[in-house]
């Protein structure tokens, strides 16, 4: 699975929209991008995945950019309750493996 | 529906005994994986189990075991705890096939003294 780097911490306004940024720049062509979030003390959360074309659900969307080196997780209006870490993660969706490579992940702080 | 279920969610041993963690995945879920999560080194894969067999493996001690029981409930073992084994763990489990998310539990926090 391909190495993915993120800024170690952010700061966002309530209300306002949070984009965290992602690089992946080694990604191979059938890896797909994965999002989760791990608020305090809790197990991580599934947020949103992609593998070439944008995505939105009801939590976020996910830029990928074209060449697919990069991505942007979009939190459209960050709450107080969106303060967690999050973690971008480059993987087979087959792999046949339920291993998945955390690396230290972006601590997003919302603030009022 | 239930989601995934860690029990005990906190435990204090001493340190040179042993502890066995419990982890109920979502029904239907058949793959569970195991993590550690510590302040210095993040979250770590430990293993994961697939219809009762172990199908990858983290790079972890041998005192770090698992198993899987045919309901796809999995326990992991950790025997003759250091210090160093005081950490969140977490299961989280998913169908083994989808190429969604996987599903995680609350941890357990486990303390060693």
């Amino acid at each position: 699975d391909a190495k993915t780097t993120q800024p170690p911490s952010m700061d966002c306004a309530e209300g306002r929209a949070a984009n965290l940024p992602c690089n992946h720049s080694t990604i191979s062509g059938n890896e797909y991008v994965y999002w989760y979030r791990q608020i305090h003390s809790q197990g991580p959360q599934y947020i949103i995945h992609g593998l070439k074309n944008n995505e939105t659900n009801e939590m976020a969307s996910l830029i990928i950019t074209e060449d697919r080196k990069s991505s942007t997780l979009i939190l459209p209006h960050a709450t107080l309750r969106d303060t967690a870490v999050y973690y971008c993660i480059v993987r087979l969706p087959t792999s046949n493996t339920g291993k998945l490579i955390f690396g230290q992940g972006t601590t997003l702080q919302v603030k009022p | 529906k239930a989601g995934v279920t860690q029990t005990p969610r906190y435990l204090i041993k001493t340190r040179g005994q042993q502890v066995t963690l419990s982890c109920s995945p979502i029904s239907g879920h058949r793959s569970v994986s195991w993590y550690q999560q510590t302040p210095g080194q993040g979250l770590q894969f430990l293993f994961e189990y697939f219809s009762e067999t172990q199908r990858n493996k983290g790079n972890f001690p041998g005192r770090f075991s698992g198993r899987q029981f045919s309901n796809s409930r999995s326990e992991m073992n950790v025997s003759t705890l250091e210090l160093g084994d005081s950490a969140l763990y977490l299961c989280a489990s998913s169908s083994g096939q989808s190429t969604y998310g996987y599903t995680f539990g609350s941890g357990t926090r486990l303390t060693v003294v």
